[in-house]
Parts: structure tokens; sequence; C-alpha cells
């Protein structure tokens, strides 16, 4: 069964850091691509970065473009998401999710993690 | 960045009742995909590459669309479909969701 479980989150100060982590378990994480998609508080979902199987490609939406770094350890089975510079717009629970059988597709996510960015 | 609005925004549907949802896309993609979201809980990849459905989702859901215009489909609405469901687009970065609709009971 595949498991995505999250961590990291918090209360940070605006301009401040944090590091999610999404520990993945019930499949061979090596050979997915990896993404992270966030939720506002009563709001829809916004993709946030993606990362290809061996780490080599990544792509961000252009808000978050220079201040968040997606990466991943693919020895440790788990995915990070280093957010520099936070703002109150980055607010949100953060979800990672994995390939759905190799389309490419975000088909199996994890409880998600609340971030809160406020002073 | 192609924009999907979904339309309604809101809807209710009484058990039995047919129930269709809307994504139209700004420009072309090559498929949609949807997910399924009960409150409180991650979503749920229920629908991919415009018709397929994704395990354990029950065959009175459909999907069908081309080009700019997609939908899904209950045939027959039942109390566990209450949820709000999104529209996802792949075709171009940056993926883009709808806004979603959020289906009630009647």
């Amino acid at each position: 069964e595949v498991q995505l479980v999250e961590s990291g989150g918090g209360l940070v100060q605006p301009g401040r850091s944090l590091k999610l982590s999404c520990a993945a378990s019930g499949f061979t994480f090596s050979n997915y691509g990896m993404h992270w998609i966030r939720q506002a508080p009563t709001k829809g979902l916004e993709w946030v970065a993606s990362i290809s199987p061996s780490g080599g490609s990544t792509y961000y939406r252009d808000s978050v473009k220079g201040r968040f770094t997606i990466s991943r350890d693919n020895a440790k089975s788990t995915l990070y998401l280093q957010m520099d510079s936070l703002r109150s717009e980055d607010t949100a629970t953060y979800y990672c999710a994995t390939d759905f059988h190799g389309t490419g597709i975000p088909g199996y996510w994890g409880q998600g993690v609340m971030v809160t960015v406020s002073s | 960045e192609i924009v999907l609005t979904q339309s309604p925004t809101t809807m209710a549907a009484s058990p039995g009742e047919k129930v269709t949802l809307n994504c139209l896309a700004s420009s072309s993609v090559s498929y949609m995909n949807w997910y399924q979201q009960k409150s409180g809980a991650s979503p749920k990849l229920w629908i991919y590459g415009t018709s397929n459905l994704a395990s354990g989702v029950p065959n009175r859901f459909s999907g069908s669309g081309s080009g700019t215009s997609y939908s899904l489909t209950i045939s027959s609405m039942e109390a566990e479909d209450v949820a709000t469901y999104y529209c996802l687009q792949l075709s171009s970065y940056p993926w883009t969701f709808g806004g979603g609709t959020k289906l009630e009971l009647k």
C-alpha cells in the first residue's frame, strides 16, 4: 500500500524558512515523479512543484520560483520542500503526491501538513 | 497559464438524479483529470486521462470531453458522492486546477 507522510509544518514568521519532508513507502520511490500541491484554508488546490524520478528535473510555479526548492533522497525514500522567504500567501496545507502508475498524474496523496506564515 | 473554469460552483442533487460537472479550459488540453475531495480529507484521483476511472471508483461515474471542454457525469447521485470535485490539466506548466464544484445532497 502506498503511504506518504508529510512532516515539518508549523507557524513561521514572514521572511523565514521551513523545510517540509514526505516519507514514502509501499512503492519503489526512485521510479516515480513526485509533487507538492497546496491548499490555502477554505480555498482550492494549487500545484507548487514537481521533481523527476532521478531528481534531475524540477518544475515550479512562478510564485515560488527562486524561493522554494524541491528535492529528493531516493536512498531514504523521502521528498523535501525547502521554503525560504515565506510570505503570508504561502499559508496552506501542503500535500505531497506521487505519480499514478507512472503516468505523471498525481495519483496518491499524503494527509497533508499545515504551514502558517504569520507574525 | 491555462485557466480551468468549473461550473457550477455549487450544486445540490437528489438521490438518483443525473449530475454533470463541467470544466472549461482557456486553451486546448490533451486530456483532463478529476479529483474528489471530501471534507477534511486529502484529494483522491477519481478520473484520469479524461475517461478512465481510478481504482475503486463506482461505475456510475464517467468522464468525457476534448479540446477545451470536459465533464464528469454521475449517472445516479448517491449520498456518498457528496464532495468537492476538481479538474486538473497537465498539458503545460504550470499545472492548473479548476476552482472546484461543491456537490451537495438535496
